[in-house]
């Protein structure tokens, strides 16, 4: 099964700066990644999906690469604001189809103003 | 109104006892799953559905069952509830193909 490794330890940033979080995984290369946010006790919010044949997608200040070499994904959140303070998920394919993903256990930026 | 709904939203119980947690939607999706959330544990698959007659066991299914009892109602039912069943539990639905989810608010279970 796929393992996903996501930096369990917070990132703390100062607002207006650019948040790097990373993901990576081991095994079979998945199809596509997604990235979500979620915040305390609330339900995680899709934020964007790349394929394996996409290198970079960018969605206003969000930007996510993947490196299927490097078997990791980079999620950028550029000048970022306390607003964006939250955990953020990457999910993959379970397998090599596109029933089901499985989860990191997701990264706690906190930016500082 | 959400799209997808959870009731109910936090729960008390005591070990032993029966809990029904009910998720509904109004988008429309065949896929609908349960997830369980635990801190540093990240989300874990309970069971998922692709249609009203597919019921499947994701990773976790041992002492959980669920229903669907339409394509908009999916129910994820505790038999007997354990205190290691203590989690935050979530409903999410997706569209065919590499579909995002969507996911409800939640719903806080406790089981004392």
């Amino acid at each position: 099964s796929q393992k996903i490794e996501q930096n369990s330890e917070a990132l703390n940033i100062q607002e207006g700066k650019t948040a790097t979080l990373t993901c990576n995984y081991t095994n079979y290369s998945p199809a596509y990644l997604q990235w979500y946010r979620q915040d305390p006790g609330r339900g995680p919010v899709f934020l964007l999906l790349i394929r394996e044949n996409e290198k970079e997608k960018r969605k206003e200040r969000l930007k996510v690469t993947f490196d299927t070499t490097l078997k990791q994904s980079l999620f950028h959140i550029t000048a970022s604001q306390p607003a964006d303070s939250a955990t953020y998920l990457c999910a993959l394919p379970t397998s090599g189809g596109y029933q089901k993903v499985t989860f990191g256990t997701g990264t706690k930026l906190q930016v500082i103003p | 109104d959400a799209d997808v709904t959870q009731t109910p939203r936090n729960r008390i119980t005591k070990t032993g006892k029966r809990i029904m947690l009910e998720c509904s939607q109004t988008k429309g999706h065949d896929r609908m799953y349960w997830y369980r959330q635990d801190p540093g544990l990240g989300l874990q698959l309970i069971y998922y559905s692709f249609d009203v007659k597919d019921i499947n066991k994701g990773e976790i299914s041992d002492g959980y069952s669920v229903s669907r009892q339409a394509q908009a109602k999916f129910s994820l039912s505790l038999e007997s509830a354990i205190p290691n069943q203590t989690a935050l539990y979530f409903c999410a639905t997706s569209d065919l193909g590499i579909g995002e989810l969507f996911f409800g608010e939640g719903s806080r279970l406790t089981v004392l």
